[in-house]
């Protein structure tokens, strides 16, 4: 497999633009995590799916940021308007659940600047 | 809800010498923990973990050993080397692992 895929790598958009980052699991995965990570606070969780339901969506900072997973292979993390602040590196990630302990697996993330 | 600590922030050691970072988590439901290696503009990626169920574990110069009762795991790389250089995350889980929770991460500095 070839990992979890993220696009795009690099975004570089205005203030109050439209922002759609895009991901697609490891194939068979039944989780899915967007993360944001930022120098001043590290690792966020952002929202979970599970089999493609939201199952958590308490870490997403506010109404501009919306996630969704149509289908078990592909999942956009939308933010609309922009803002400088929202610039971070996105990461998507996927887990396989089996009884115990199972780790998750990132992609190579989302290197946003808003300007 | 998961609360993970991780000390210390920032870490310098020579090369060669021994790399302890100690992490500590709230939740007793945890019984996951997986510690994730970050280089420069890269994504995390596991390292090692180690379940409940069990107090240690090694895999060649990487060690994570587990105190359940003071609810508190470190990571021990011996003989460090310039390529151990990066950010490391602990990480805890409960639910079987249905989420994690991160800790803010150690910079390890190796000199040569």
């Amino acid at each position: 497999d070839a990992g979890v895929i993220q696009s795009p790598r690099h975004e570089v958009t205005e203030m109050g633009q439209e922002v759609t980052l895009r991901c697609k699991p490891i194939s068979g995965h039944d989780y899915l995590f967007w993360y944001r990570q930022t120098m001043m606070r590290g690792l966020e969780l952002l929202i979970y799916f599970n089999n493609n339901v939201p199952i958590d969506d308490s870490g997403m900072p506010e109404d501009r940021f919306s996630a969704k997973m149509p289908n078990a292979s592909f999942s956009t993390l939308k933010i609309q308007p922009s803002e400088p602040r929202d610039s971070a590196v996105y990461f998507c990630a996927s887990r396989e659940y089996r009884d115990f302990g199972n780790t998750i697996y990132f992609g190579e993330g989302s290197w946003l600047t808003v300007v | 809800g998961e609360n993970v600590e991780q000390h210390p922030s920032t870490l310098s050691v020579q090369e060669g010498d021994s790399a302890v970072i100690k992490c500590t988590y709230s939740d007793s439901a945890s019984n996951y923990f997986p510690w994730y290696k970050q280089e420069l503009g890269k994504r995390p990626q596991l390292i090692i973990d180690i379940r409940s169920n069990v107090g240690e574990k090694k895999d060649q110069r990487i060690a994570v050993t587990l105190n359940k009762t003071a609810k508190h795991f470190s990571l021990h790389i011996t003989e460090t080397q310039p390529e151990d250089s990066a950010v490391y995350f602990c990480a805890a889980s409960e639910d079987y692992g249905q989420n994690f929770v991160f800790g803010p991460g150690t910079r390890l500095s190796v000199l040569p």
